[in-house]
């Protein structure tokens, strides 16, 4: 079954500090996967996407098959990253399957 | 342009009643999708919709739970005869074009507590 694993709820880091946002997926085929964020009281809105092979606020993340991971990475953590972020797996059709999410704390 | 838009956002129901949630898709995305987040979960794929077409409603509970796209106005889900175990976070995204490749755009949500 397809599946998204993000095993932390809650992730709390000091300002400075080097983040990293785990998820695993189970899928035998070629997936595609997104990071999507939502700060507070915002809507849910695209982080980024392995395809791009793109960094965005200074976050990175990359594909590995070998593992089925998709870690989210940033070096320097700032306060405005405190954010609920979710995992997201996409089959080859317009059905996402998320993952639970993991609360980000920024630490002054 | 304005995004996604749903209301309400918040919607407080008793037993039995109707629940009404509403999505405009952003201006030109003919793609509609609705999204189920229980608490402590992820987020759930329950049906996606075109204009005037039900596409794929595998996502969404047989009975009670119904949607549409109507050519004209928003998109509509309906829950009747709701029970406490509908409560839950609702939102819609939409895209132009159908496809694992296509960027799903989010709405702000519905938050339905059923009493």
């Amino acid at each position: 079954a397809q599946r998204v694993t993000q095993p932390e709820k809650l992730l709390s880091v000091f300002k400075g500090a080097p983040v990293e946002l785990k998820c695993n997926y189970s899928y035998s085929g070629s997936p595609e996967l997104f990071w999507y964020v939502q700060y507070s009281r915002q809507r849910l809105q695209l982080l980024l996407r392995h395809i791009s092979r793109e960094s965005i606020k200074g976050f990175t993340a990359d594909l590995n098959k070998g593992e089925t991971s998709f870690h989210l990475k940033k070096p320097f953590a700032q306060e405005e990253d405190s954010a609920m972020y979710y995992c997201a797996l996409s089959t080859g059709t317009y059905k996402y399957i998320f993952g639970t999410g993991t609360r980000l704390k920024v630490l002054a | 342009n304005a995004g996604v838009m749903q209301n309400p956002r918040h919607l407080v129901r008793r037993r039995g009643q109707e629940a009404r949630l509403r999505c405009s898709p952003v201006k030109g995305h003919s793609h509609v999708y609705w999204y189920r987040q229980l608490p402590e979960e992820g987020l759930k794929f329950m049906v996606y919709l075109q204009k005037e077409n039900i596409i794929d409603e595998s996502g969404m509970p047989k009975e009670r739970f119904s949607a549409e796209f109507p050519k004209e106005g928003p998109s509509i889900l309906r829950i009747q005869q709701v029970v406490r175990g509908d409560s839950a976070a609702y939102f819609c995204a939409s895209s132009p074009l159908q496809g694992s490749t296509d960027t799903q755009y989010f709405g702000p949500g519905t938050r339905l507590t059923v009493l």
